[in-house]
């Protein structure tokens, strides 16, 4: 099976810029993640979607936001970037029964920088 | 909120000595509590994992314990390697509710040969 898929792997964008990332899960994977990864804050959840529904939203500005397609491929938008958005962005896709948490496989992340 | 907290943040050892990193978690509705290593330059990768209905639970070097009345996991690495050098993330799930997956800060771990 082919690993998470993220795409762009790096971009570079001017504050106030808007930028949207994407991510294709593992293939029969319903759950998707986002985090953030920055070297001083470590790994922040962003948010978690299943089957197209938002279940869980971390800390984040409503800049932050995102959605799931019917396929399970995912999409995260950043608005009015500000310089302290530069960071590596991480999805993860896992199995997720309803009620049991299961191993996350991640992306190799999107390297955004803010200019 | 939630919050876990991880130490130490660096750890340097010797190699064929033990590490331990140490957890602890806020969200009493936590019950699955993963461990990912992260190589430098790559992604994170699940090393082992622990439910709460289990005490502790081990695979070869790695082991992992729970306390869940004090709120405390650890992993253990037995005869670490170089290749173990590495930064080591655990995590608190709770599994109602959607999985909001807090992760500890990290611990840099160095394994000197």
């Amino acid at each position: 099976k082919a690993g998470v898929t993220q795409t762009p792997r790096y971009l570079i964008k001017t504050r106030g810029q808007q930028v949207t990332l994407s991510c294709s899960p593992i293939s029969g994977h319903r759950s998707v993640s986002w985090y953030q990864q920055t070297p001083g804050q470590g790994l922040q959840f962003l948010f978690e979607y299943f089957s197209e529904t938002q279940r869980n939203k971390g800390n984040f500005p409503g800049r932050f936001s995102g959605r799931q397609f019917s396929n399970s491929r995912s999409e995260m938008n950043v608005s009015t970037l500000e310089l302290g958005d530069s960071a590596l962005y991480l999805c993860a896709s896992s199995t997720r029964q309803v009620t049991a948490a299961s191993e996350q496989f991640f992306g190799p992340g999107t390297r955004l920088t803010v200019l | 909120g939630e919050n876990v907290e991880q130490h130490p943040s660096t750890l340097s050892v010797q190699e064929g000595d033990s590490a331990v990193i140490k957890c602890t978690y806020s969200d009493s509705a936590s019950n699955y509590f993963p461990w990912y290593k992260q190589e430098l330059g790559k992604r994170p990768q699940l090393i082992i994992d622990i439910r709460s209905n289990v005490g502790e639970k081990k695979d070869q070097r790695i082991a992992v314990t729970l306390n869940k009345t004090a709120k405390h996991f650890s992993l253990h690495i037995t005869e670490t390697q170089p290749e173990d050098s590495a930064v080591y993330f655990c995590a608190a799930i709770p599994d109602t509710g959607g999985f909001k997956t807090i992760f500890g800060a990290g611990t840099r771990l160095f394994v000197k040969a």
